[in-house]
């Protein structure tokens, strides 16, 4: 199946800062990037869609201006965490919707844990 | 928009027994129907999926069954292995999908 890499893999940061996580596809090209939030034991929860080169579309409830995600290639996708806070603290993955031989799914990144002190 | 449940929520079974896991949706517009294996802190990976013009696909132990007519889809896994241990995530997207609906997760626990 097709790769995506994520980084970095784990980040500790002090409350107030802001965070950066990057999502790479390695080896394919992802016109649509998802970015999503999980919470122990629970399911994955879609926080917002990213088209390249055009503005990312968010869930409902998911504050734009706290997450921010740019799209700039077919292979990077970034999202900033700004002014972080510890009920940020989650685990984020990243997926690229890729061309399989039957057609197109989603690979997903290995993800990245935040934890905000 | 589509709403995505999934059943059990865990599953404990012995090593060598069959596994089922059942999800429903919503949403008659969707045609895209995968199945994510997450192993704990590790990312989602796709096992098998399947797509509307077929009723089932098997891969080895794996198979999904997929029923349009009554909106649902399931996983099945013969012969499981104690590795088989991890959650299971169904999802369903529409064609071109711009998102997938993810269920809640099942909780599979193959005992040797």
């Amino acid at each position: 199946g097709a790769v995506v890499s994520q980084h970095p893999s784990r980040v500790i940061c002090k409350s107030g800062t802001s965070v950066k996580i990057e999502c790479r596809s390695l080896d394919f090209q992802a016109t649509t990037m998802f970015w999503y939030r999980q919470f122990p034991k629970k399911s994955l929860m879609l926080m917002a869609t990213s088209n390249e080169g055009s503005k990312a579309t968010y869930e409902q409830g998911v504050e734009k201006d706290k997450f921010l995600i740019n799209h700039a290639s077919l292979t990077l996708s970034t999202l900033t965490v700004t002014s972080a806070h510890p009920e940020d603290s989650s685990f984020y993955i990243c997926s690229g919707r890729g061309q399989t031989g039957g057609g197109e799914t989603q690979y997903f990144g290995p993800g990245t844990r935040l934890l905000v002190l | 928009g589509e709403n995505v449940e999934q059943h059990p929520s865990t599953l404990s079974v012995q090593e060598g027994d069959s596994a089922v896991i059942k999800c429903t949706y919503s949403d008659s517009a969707s045609n895209y129907f995968p199945w994510y294996k997450q192993e704990l802190g590790k990312r989602p990976q796709l096992i098998i999926d399947i797509r509307s013009n077929v009723g089932e696909k098997k891969d080895q132990r794996i198979a999904v069954t997929l029923n349009k007519t009554a909106k649902h889809f399931s996983l099945h896994i013969t012969e499981t292995q104690p590795e088989d241990s991890a959650v299971y995530f169904c999802a369903a997207g529409d064609s071109g999908y711009s998102t997938l609906t993810f269920g809640k997760g099942t909780m599979l626990l193959v005992s040797p």
